[in-house]
């Protein structure tokens, strides 16, 4: 079975402060994860991901991610929050039998102070 | 422009009332799929489909039901609309033959049932 937990439900940071937002994932597998953004009132956007590739992910707008297998870990981080980084954050693995569908965590919002 | 679309975004409507949620893709994908969020919460799949004739249920049990017979298009139908339908319904596709499984969302339907 698949499944991501999200440790942060909220996390606040000062603008031009670095990022953490923590993700810890099980799988059955060798597990495919991402990290998707939505900002309010929009879709679902994807930052990154990783596929058994190089363990360190570079995504859009800044952020990357470190796949560690030891810690079954995948936390998103970026050098230094810009106030449009402001949105919920979705860790998510994917499901690497037929059906590859994807089981999203419960969400991380990110608030950016000024 | 390669793009997923949903209509309406906002939807309020009473009890009872049929309504048909449109969601269509200009990208070809093959796999289309239907989530509910609520608000804050995380996404749960509620419909998948394959191809043209084919439609799955999710890991969320719903009350909908959604139809399949063009590539591009996949609406989602609640007979009987009732409050507790009440949620934001996001609609994704995505190619079938990665590993990858990137889904791309379209903007939603925020559905309100009074």
């Amino acid at each position: 079975a698949q499944s991501v937990t999200q440790l942060d439900s909220h996390v606040s940071v000062s603008e031009g402060t670095p990022v953490l937002l923590r993700c810890n994932y099980s799988s059955s597998y060798s597990p495919s994860l991402f990290w998707y953004v939505q900002h309010p009132n929009k879709g679902l956007q994807l930052l990154l991901k990783y596929t058994s590739a190089a363990t360190l992910v570079k995504g859009i707008n800044g952020f990357e991610a470190e796949f560690k297998k030891s810690e079954t870990s995948f936390h998103l981080t970026k050098p230094s929050a810009h106030m449009s980084d402001a949105a919920e954050y979705f860790c998510v693995v994917s499901d690497q039998t037929g059906a590859n569908n994807l089981f999203f965590g419960t969400g991380t919002r990110l608030t950016v102070i000024p | 422009e390669a793009d997923i679309y949903q209509t309406p975004r906002y939807l309020v409507i009473g009890t009872g009332k049929k309504i048909t949620l449109e969601c269509s893709q200009t990208m070809g994908h093959d796999k289309m799929y239907w989530y509910q969020q609520d608000p804050g919460m995380e996404l749960h799949l509620i419909h998948y489909s394959y191809g043209v004739n084919s439609t799955e249920k999710g890991d969320l049990s719903s009350e909908s039901t959604v139809s399949r017979i063009r590539t591009e298009h996949f609406p989602l139908t609640l007979e009987s609309a009732r409050p507790s339908h009440t949620s934001q319904y996001l609609c994704a596709s995505s190619e079938w033959d990665t590993i990858y499984n990137e889904q791309f969302f379209g903007p939603g339907t925020r559905l309100t049932v009074l």
